[in-house]
């Protein structure tokens, strides 16, 4: 699986958006980007996945750069609950695929 | 999406005991995993477990000290043998969907090993 880079850490304040950027210049053709959070104590949360279109659902958007070396996770109205870790990870879409976690992204939402 | 429940949420377990972690999925997968997270850690892989066949590790970690049955394609079980406080982590079961669906996981299991 590609590698892929992250902040340590990120703030946001409430109610704006949040815009956490994923690096991952090695990225093959067939590898999906995902993105999972993990708030305190609690077992990860899927959020988004994209090939190379911009991707919406309920929880955020995802923007995939035209090279696919890297993209942006937006949560367009950040909210103290969206405090977490996040999580991008690049892997084949297939499910004898375990997911490899990095370090990922303390995003902190204030008030 | 599946729904899976984890047993037991937490644990405090004395050093040189077992403790065995159960898994239920609420439909049939192919592919099960299980992960390790230490204190202020991310997710480390322990090892994949398909049905009817072994478990593969991770580098890292082995069969004696983290034994994995799959009996069917909705169970699985993680045994964390002879534990040593250095076992005392989040451990967590996962599962993917398809192709274009994401991954779901368990709620964890909090151990502490004293």
């Amino acid at each position: 699986d590609a590698k892929t880079t992250q902040p340590p850490s990120m703030d946001c304040a409430e109610g704006r958006a949040a815009n956490l950027p994923c690096n991952h210049s090695t990225i093959s053709g067939n590898e999906y980007v995902y993105w999972y959070r993990q708030i305190h104590s609690q077992g990860p949360q899927y959020i988004i996945h994209g090939l190379k279109n911009n991707e919406t659902n309920e929880m955020a958007s995802l923007i995939i750069t035209e090279d696919r070396k890297s993209s942006t996770l937006i949560l367009p109205h950040a909210t103290l609950r969206d405090t977490a870790v996040y999580y991008c990870i690049v892997t084949k879409a297939n499910s004898g695929y375990a997911l490899n976690f990095g370090k990922g992204t303390s995003l902190l939402v204030t008030p | 999406s599946a729904v899976i429940s984890q047993k037991p949420s937490r644990d405090i377990c004395q050093r040189g005991t077992s403790l065995t972690i159960q898994c239920q999925v609420d439909s049939q997968v192919t592919m099960m995993f299980w992960y390790r997270q230490q204190p202020g850690q991310s997710l480390t892989l322990i090892a994949t477990a398909n049905q009817g066949s072994e478990a593969t590790y991770e580098s890292g970690f082995v069969i004696d000290k983290f034994p994995i049955s799959r009996p069917n394609l909705t169970f699985s079980t993680l045994t964390v043998s002879n534990m040593s406080p250095e076992d005392s982590s989040i451990y967590l079961c996962s599962v993917a969907q398809g192709a274009n669906y994401g991954y779901t996981f368990g709620s964890g299991t909090r151990l502490t090993v004293v």
